[in-house]
């Protein structure tokens, strides 16, 4: 089976930076996906790992460590439209993903 | 590029009924999945295809569940004698194929059983 974790609820002030974990424990690895929901929508998608180190996007970056089996989403410079779940997702062996829980950030003014 | 579009967006019926969900993937994606949501947990993996084959069905679809993808392109998804523990967000999501995995999810159709 998968097994992906991440922490519930995170809270935030504007224009701070907030960092959200992620490990995995799962049956193979081919990749390490972000995604943001905004309450009553779609996930999007955010970022794709497939190699250790860093991804920078603009103000999100992700991170993975596929030896410790470990990532983080970086949100820099929050806005208060930041303020979502965010999805933490491994592809093991075929094309399906596996999807933490959500971790629902809420960025305070 | 119109993105992943799902019909109805909101469906409410009575247990037992039938229902039946479409979605239409972002045109020239050839992998197509579907995604069952409830409150406070991520999407969990129903089924995909690739083009019109279906490659892989979760565990979690019973035999009241069933999946198709006629023509490669838009899918649908009928929930038979629907039960109350149906009740969720059915997502679906669409990815390129050819060594890009990155899927595209759709508004997604919330099912309430009453």
């Amino acid at each position: 089976g998968q097994n992906i974790d991440q922490p519930t609820e995170m809270t935030a002030t504007e224009g701070a930076i907030v960092q959200i974990n992620c490990t995995y424990q799962t049956s193979g690895f081919n990749g390490l996906f972000w995604y943001q929901q905004h309450a009553g929508e779609a996930p999007t998608f955010l970022s794709y790992n497939v190699l250790d180190g860093l991804e920078e996007k603009g103000r999100f970056s992700s991170f993975l460590s596929r030896s410790k089996g470990y990532s983080y989403l970086l949100l820099k410079e929050l806005q208060m439209k930041d303020s979502a779940s965010f999805l933490c997702a491994v592809r093991a062996n075929d094309y399906k993903l596996s999807f933490g829980a959500g971790t629902t950030v809420t960025v305070r003014a | 590029d119109t993105g992943v579009s799902q019909d109805p967006r909101h469906k409410i019926t009575k247990r037992g009924q039938n229902v039946t969900f479409r979605c239409d993937p972002i045109s020239e994606h050839n992998r197509l999945y579907w995604y069952r949501q409830t409150l406070g947990q991520g999407p969990e993996f129903l089924t995909y295809f690739q083009n019109e084959a279906q490659l892989e069905k979760s565990r979690l679809l019973s035999d009241r569940f069933s999946a198709e993808r006629p023509k490669g392109s838009f899918s649908t998804l009928e929930i038979q004698r629907t039960e109350q523990g149906d009740s969720a967000m059915y997502l679906c999501a669409s990815s390129p194929g050819g060594g890009k995995y990155e899927q595209y999810f759709g508004p997604g159709t919330r099912l309430t059983v009453t």
